[in-house]
């Protein structure tokens, strides 16, 4: 069974730019989640679904992020326009509606550097 | 003050000893614990859970809680080189949204 994927690995961008990053849960998970860890810092929540549904998106930094998922299914998050302080690594992770409350599968995460 | 604080090591044990990681939380209410280990540029991943006071045994792995002390640790018994990696605390807010610490580092020597 594949586990949760993202992509890209890595991505390199200019201030300013825009970038899209996607992940694809473990079939037939229904939680989708967010996280973020920038240098230095631990990882941070940033928001979570269930479905295609918003469930808690309390950990979104600002208005210059937007995440989706489509038909429930795989999920992405646009950061427009990046600045600096967005450079870190994003990670996605899903789990099935009944799993724990802790007990996420990770994918290995999109590396963003903004020059 | 860190909602979840860990020392970020490096720790360095030698093989077959014991590894002693260490995790305190500020919430008081919380009620569910979780240790993921993260080999470099790896994806974290789930190696124990703790809800209740005491511990928790599986295989090389003890995870002890204290919601008196507010005090979770994890220890690896007769430790491995391939047990060198980040371990990663985390306390349960809700469903899926953890708070995690920085990670400790341990490093088993051959």
């Amino acid at each position: 069974e594949a586990g949760v994927t993202q992509f890209p690995s890595h991505s390199v961008i200019e201030k300013g730019q825009t970038v899209t990053l996607r992940c694809d849960p473990i079939s037939g998970h229904d939680n989708l989640y967010w996280y973020r860890r920038v240098m230095g810092k631990e990882i941070k929540f940033l928001l979570h679904f269930v479905k295609e549904s918003k469930q808690d998106e309390s950990g979104m930094p600002n208005n210059r992020f937007l995440a989706e998922r489509t038909g429930g299914t795989y999920s992405t998050l646009k950061v427009q326009p990046a600045e600096l302080e967005d450079s870190g690594v994003y990670f996605c992770a899903s789990s099935p509606m009944w799993a724990g409350p802790g007990e996420l599968f990770f994918g290995e995460g999109s590396r963003l550097t903004v020059l | 003050q860190k909602e979840v604080e860990q020392n970020s090591g490096p720790l360095s044990v030698p093989e077959g000893a014991i590894a002693s990681l260490n995790c305190t939380y500020s919430d008081r209410g919380s009620q569910s614990f979780f240790w993921y280990r993260q080999y470099s540029g790896k994806s974290p991943e789930l190696i124990m859970s703790i809800y209740s006071n005491g511990d928790k045994e599986d295989g090389r792995f003890t995870a002890q809680l204290n919601k008196a002390s507010q005090y979770v640790s994890l220890l690896i018994r007769d430790s491995q080189p391939s047990d060198s990696a980040t371990y990663l605390c985390a306390v349960s807010r809700s469903r899926g949204k953890l708070i995690f610490g920085q990670g400790t580092e341990l490093s088993v020597k051959p």
